[in-house]
């Protein structure tokens, strides 16, 4: 099992891009999440998803927007990118929203 | 509203033991996280406590008092690959956008 993997790895945008970023879980996972991870901030939830077809904000969800259309696939869109969304972006997913949540590597995200 | 407190930073020699606390202030509670992530990487999951006491896993042992709002991570035998940061995080009742809170993370240093 690959468990959850993320595409891109690294990117630079310039501002005003858009892009998508892609999560894949293959442990049949319900809740899906998207976190962002700024120095001396933690890891802060941008939205998350408890099952095919739907999402939720989380504590940060301005500036991104996301879709759930298959239950193994999280995407996180930037459709204006700001350079305060310069961050490293992780996805994870979880059972049950009681259970372990299991990041993928993680992508770094550059906005110019 | 959630709110959870770790060190910054701490540094312990190889071979010792160190004892990483996180108090925690929450509108609700319904378990505990521990992560481990080395730098550039993602956070791997450590140890969950939801009732109190002592949760043992080899050289990890984490603990919980949940009248007190204090938890610790307590990692024996140090080894030089332990340095990393150790994350703390809370989960509210209900799941969801205050499901998983996360503090800013204890950077951990190992010196031979």
């Amino acid at each position: 099992n690959a468990g959850v993997t993320q595409t891109p790895k690294f990117r630079v945008l310039k501002t005003g891009q858009s892009m998508t970023l892609l999560c894949a879980q293959d442990m049949n996972h319900e809740y899906m999440y998207w976190y962002r991870q700024d120095p001396g901030m933690g890891l802060r939830l941008i939205h998350y998803s408890v099952g095919e077809g739907t999402t939720a904000k989380g504590e940060v969800p301005d500036g991104y927007n996301v879709s759930r259309l298959k239950k193994q696939n999280f995407l996180l869109g930037l459709e204006s990118a700001a350079p305060s969304q310069t961050s490293v972006y992780f996805c994870a997913s979880s059972y049950s929203l009681e259970g372990t949540q299991y990041f993928g590597p993680g992508t770094r995200l550059t906005v110019l | 509203g959630q709110n959870i407190d770790q060190p910054t930073e701490m540094t312990a020699t190889e071979g010792a033991i160190v004892q990483i606390n996180c108090t925690y202030q929450t509108s609700g509670f319904n378990g505990l996280f521990w992560y481990q992530q080395h730098a550039g990487e993602a956070p791997t999951f450590l140890s969950y406590n939801v009732l109190d006491g002592l949760e043992e896993k080899g050289r990890f042992s984490s603990f919980l008092s949940r009248s007190k709002g204090y938890s610790y991570l307590l990692l024996k035998e140090l080894q030089m690959k332990d340095s990393a940061s150790y994350l703390c995080a809370v989960r509210a009742p209900g799941g969801g956008a205050d499901g998983l809170t996360f503090g800013k993370g204890t950077h951990l240093i190992i010196q031979p």
